[in-house]
């Protein structure tokens, strides 16, 4: 069974910087892309960024381009979303999800409160 | 980027009903399209992929069919566990995009 465990969230700031994880135990971590999604309150979902299985290709929403970078470290099985000059609007739960069509694995989800 | 319109935004229905969403994709997509269904409080489920497979351990009373850029989710007889949240996800070209979601409430 597939398990995704994002953390990471909590109350920053406005302008302020925050580093989400999200470990992925037990999967051949650098086999799949990855990517987060969001969904602010009360609102739908919105794809904020992707990346290949190796990290040699990221995509970004064009709400968080140049602000958030994706990464991933393979021998630790674990993706990041480091979060900068954060905004009210990125208010949301984010979850991790597998694979390029986001597919059945998806994390639980760890809250990111922008305010001061 | 590929938008995604989906309609109805919301709906009334009741258990029994033959329920229809649809979707409509700004450019084709091929069948890069899924759809999820969300409970409040949770996390989005999988319930369709490349527009028409079924996940595996989803009741067969949820399908969906198209092609191109019209795609449709249907329910052929609403249980009282479909309420929810259902939203389309575009997996064709990076920005990837989801419809504006669709709730189905009891009638």
């Amino acid at each position: 069974e597939v398990q995704l465990v994002e953390s990471g969230g909590g109350l920053v700031q406005p302008g302020g910087s925050l580093r989400l994880s999200c470990a992925a135990p037990g999967i051949t971590f650098s086999s799949y892309a990855m990517n987060w999604v969001r969904q602010a309150p009360g609102k739908g979902l919105e794809w904020v960024s992707g990346i290949s299985g190796s990290g040699d290709s990221t995509y970004y929403a064009d709400s968080v381009k140049g602000r958030f970078t994706i990464s991933r470290d393979n021998s630790k099985n674990t993706l990041y979303l480091q979060m900068n000059s954060l905004r009210a609007e990125d208010t949301a739960v984010y979850y991790c999800a597998k694979d390029w069509d986001l597919g059945e694995y998806w994390g639980q989800g760890a809250l990111v409160t922008v305010s001061s | 980027d590929i938008q995604m319109t989906q309609s109805p935004s919301a709906m009334s229905a009741s258990v029994g009903d033959r329920v229809t969403i649809n979707c409509r994709a700004s450019q084709g997509i091929s069948n890069d399209l899924a759809w999820f269904q969300q409970k409040p409080g949770k996390v989005p489920e999988r319930l369709i992929y490349s527009v028409s497979s079924l996940q595996s351990g989803v009741p067969s009373r949820f399908s969906g069919s198209g092609s191109g850029t019209e795609f449709t989710l249907t329910i052929s007889s609403l249980q009282p566990e479909d309420f929810a949240t259902y939203y389309c996800l575009q997996h064709n070209s990076f920005p990837l995009t989801f419809g504006g979601g669709t709730k189905v409430e009891i009638k």
